[in-house]
């Protein structure tokens, strides 16, 4: 079946830092991926999102590119915020359902 | 702006009593979806409406949770009776579109404590 399979947390950087986040898929057929993130007391909201192979999403400085040959979706962030802390999850949605993956926690330090 | 309301926020119950949860999805969303999330795991699908018919329900303990969405709009779900594993956020979101292509909107969750 479809599965999402993201880096175990938590991850700590210090600010400016560079990020990355990987995510990798097992999916039948040609899946949309998605990035959502859940801010502390908050609830997910998309971050970004590639709907074909090749496509690179991008929001906030963060980005990622629908890699079909290595089944991958990483989130990468050239200089990283305080405001950043959260809890990222890797996604992907196929024949209209959505799966996540486990989720990461990142902590940015001052 | 637009949001998805969920009620209660937290909920502490002890096992072998009924919970219920409530959720508004953002006005004219046609698809909405309860998911579980237990600490440390991403959400999980339990159930999936299209308007008010249950399109994916795979994944329900139905001989304990139950959700309807009667008129198309509010849904509620239900667990009766609660069991200690059942301690999670329960997360409603709605989309306005074809999923594959869309976007999830989130409400913030109810979180359920089982005593």
């Amino acid at each position: 079946g479809n599965s999402v399979t993201q880096m175990e947390g938590p991850v700590t950087l210090s600010e400016e830092a560079f990020l990355t986040i990987n995510c990798t898929y097992t999916a039948t057929g040609y899946p949309s991926l998605f990035w959502y993130v859940q801010y502390p007391g908050e609830g997910l909201q998309l971050l970004l999102k590639a709907t074909k192979a090749d496509d690179k999403g991008s929001n906030k400085g963060f980005e990622a590119t629908y890699r079909k040959e290595t089944t991958s979706f990483h989130l990468e962030k050239g200089s990283v915020q305080v405001s950043d802390s959260a809890v990222y999850f890797c996604a992907l949605s196929s024949a209209s359902k959505i799966i996540f993956g486990s989720g990461t926690r990142l902590s940015i330090r001052p | 702006e637009a949001e998805v309301a969920q009620s209660p926020r937290y909920k502490i119950t002890e096992k072998s009593q009924a919970v219920a949860f409530w959720c508004d999805p953002i006005s004219g969303h046609a698809t909405l979806y309860w998911y579980r999330q237990i600490l440390g795991q991403g959400p999980e699908l339990l159930v999936q409406f299209q308007d008010e018919s249950v399109v994916d329900d795979s994944q329900l303990p139905k001989d304990r949770f139950s959700a309807e969405r009667l008129k198309g709009v509010d849904s509620t779900l239900k667990i009766q009776p609660a069991e200690l594993g059942d301690s999670a956020m329960y997360l409603c979101a709605s989309s306005g579109t074809d999923s594959n292509t869309g976007e999830l909107f989130f409400g913030e969750g109810s979180r359920l404590t089982v005593l």
